[in-house]
């Protein structure tokens, strides 16, 4: 158990549907990240925040969005959902924002949409 | 740049050694390493940083060339635990993204 939560474990929607997931890191860590894992496929870094900041922004899409509220938790948001969206999304958490800093996931989240 | 990892897919007997590279074109800042088995989060395994010394523990350590801007996973004796997929993420100097490679599929059988 890396101490990271994740919320929904499974979340089946419909296509345009909106949906959002939520992580709550490890005690003492002030960074979230989030991550897409399409089938069998690697890791694709979404958004890193920092205490608060976004630090961070990989290939997220605009139909995506995500926040970090002064507990810490973090909120991925997916709107006008496609079934290319269908994945694992995986939140993770540090202590730090820079370079050099071990991240531990939480066991993710699989949304499937139909 | 996603970095890239070799070999993709490995079949070792247990007791046998293995070696997965991950090579970036850019300048390397630190290089993680992680395990994940199917439908599972990724586990960490360990962090080189730039100018760091090799890391390990038990049998699995790894390297870090900053010439080559390569870093290599050596997993010694293998155990059927250490079937999984193996990710490196690597980044820059100056960044915060950690950007993954595809992955290794190793899979250890009896």
């Amino acid at each position: 158990d890396s101490g990271v939560t994740q919320t929904p474990k499974h979340l089946i929607t419909a296509t345009g549907q909106r949906v959002t997931l939520r992580c709550s890191p490890r005690s003492g860590d002030l960074s979230v990240y989030w991550y897409q894992q399409s089938l069998d496929q690697g890791l694709q870094f979404l958004i890193q925040y920092y205490n608060g900041e976004e630090r961070a922004k990989g290939n997220i899409l605009e139909r995506f969005s995500a926040q970090q509220f002064p507990d810490l938790h973090s909120e991925l948001n997916l709107s006008s959902l496609e079934l290319g969206d269908s994945a694992l999304y995986f939140c993770a958490s540090s202590v730090g924002a820079g370079a050099g800093n071990e991240q531990f996931f939480g066991p993710g989240t699989r949304l499937t949409v139909l | 740049q996603q970095p890239v990892q070799s070999p993709q897919a490995v079949i070792l007997r247990e007791g046998e050694d293995a070696v997965i590279n991950c090579s970036s074109s850019k300048a390397l800042y630190s290089v993680h390493w992680y395990r994940q088995k199917h439908g599972e989060a990724p586990v960490f395994l360990m962090i080189l940083l730039k100018g760091g010394e090799q890391k390990g523990h038990d049998k699995i350590s790894a390297s870090f060339n900053e010439k080559k801007q390569q870093s290599s996973l050596y997993l010694t004796a293998s155990q059927l635990s250490y079937s999984g997929t193996y990710f490196c993420g690597t980044e820059h100097t100056g960044g915060f993204k950690t950007i993954f490679g595809a992955g290794t599929r190793l899979f250890v059988k009896a």
